[in-house]
C-alpha cells in the first residue's frame, strides 16, 4: 500500500496552461516536501510545508498543506517548457520527528510542450 | 546551502564485478544517510538507512549481502553493489539531512549499467 498517493502520475500540457498535482494520505504528516527532479539528476527541494492550512508560493508555483496535514497540492500557473520534470512529494509521518524516513509519493512526470 | 556529492555519476561494469558508490556531505556532518534506487519515470525507493559507526538498516526485500553499506565517518557513506548483474542496473541516489531544515539534500545520483 502506498502511504502517499500522488496524482496524476503523468501529465502532458501545452505552454501557458495551469495544472495541479495532488498528494493524499490517510495518515498525518508532520511536514511535507515537494521536490523537482530532472533526468540524470537528484531531486531538488522546492518547498517544505509544516503547518496545516499553510500556503507557500514560489514564483508561479503554489503549494498547499491540508488543514489536517494529510494532503498537499502543487499548482503551477502558466506552465512553461522549463517546468518539465518529475515532481515528487515526500513527507515525514507524524511522530517520526523529521529525522526518520522520508515517505515518497509515486511522482508526477510533467511535460510542457512549447 | 547543504551539498551532497555523489560519485561516480555513471559507471558501466561487467557482470560479476563489484561497484562502489560514494556519498559525501560537503559542508555538514550527517550521522544518517539514505540510499535510494530509482527506475525510469518512477519515484525513489528507499533501500537502506546508513548510520555512522553502526550497521545499516535495510528495507524489506533488499539484500544486505548484495548491497553493502559503510558509513565510516560523519561525511561519507558508501554503497557497494557486489557481484553485479544486469538487473542491478539502475539509478542510485543518496541523501542526507542537514540539521538546519526539514528536507533532505540529495546527491546527483549514479547511473549504474551492468553488462
Amino acid at each position: 500500500t502506498q502511504l502517499l498517493e500522488q496524482s496524476p502520475q503523468f501529465l502532458s500540457i501545452q505552454e501557458g496552461e495551469n495544472l495541479t498535482v495532488y498528494c493524499n494520505s490517510s495518515s498525518v504528516f508532520s511536514s511535507l516536501q515537494w521536490y523537482r527532479q530532472e533526468p540524470g539528476e537528484g531531486p531538488v527541494l522546492l518547498v517544505t510545508v509544516v503547518t496545516g492550512g499553510e500556503v507557500k508560493k514560489l514564483k508561479r508555483l503554489t503549494f498547499q498543506f491540508g488543514d489536517a496535514r494529510k494532503d498537499s497540492s502543487l499548482h503551477i500557473t502558466a506552465a512553461q517548457p522549463g517546468d518539465t520534470g518529475l515532481y515528487l512529494c515526500a513527507g515525514f509521518l507524524h511522530g517520526s520527528g523529521n529525522t526518520g524516513k522520508l515517505i515518497f509519493g509515486q511522482g508526477t512526470t510533467l511535460q510542457v510542450k512549447p | 546551502g547543504a551539498v551532497v556529492s555523489q560519485h561516480p555519476s555513471w559507471v558501466i561494469c561487467k557482470s560479476g564485478t563489484s561497484v562502489k558508490i560514494e556519498c559525501r556531505s560537503l559542508d555538514f556532518q550527517a550521522t544518517t544517510m539514505f540510499w535510494y534506487r530509482q527506475f525510469p519515470k518512477q519515484s525513489l525507493m528507499l533501500m537502506a538507512t546508513s548510520n555512522e559507526g553502526s550497521k545499516a538498516t535495510y528495507e524489506q526485500g533488499v539484500e544486505k549481502d548484495k548491497f553493502l553499506i559503510n558509513h565510516a565517518s560523519l561525511t561519507l557513506s558508501t554503497l557497494t553493489v557486489t557481484s553485479a548483474h544486469p538487473e542491478d542496473s539502475s539509478f542510485y541516489i543518496c541523501s542526507a539531512r542537514d540539521g538546519g531544515h526539514y528536507g533532505y539534500t540529495f546527491g546527483s545520483g549514479t547511473r549504474l549499467t551492468v553488462v
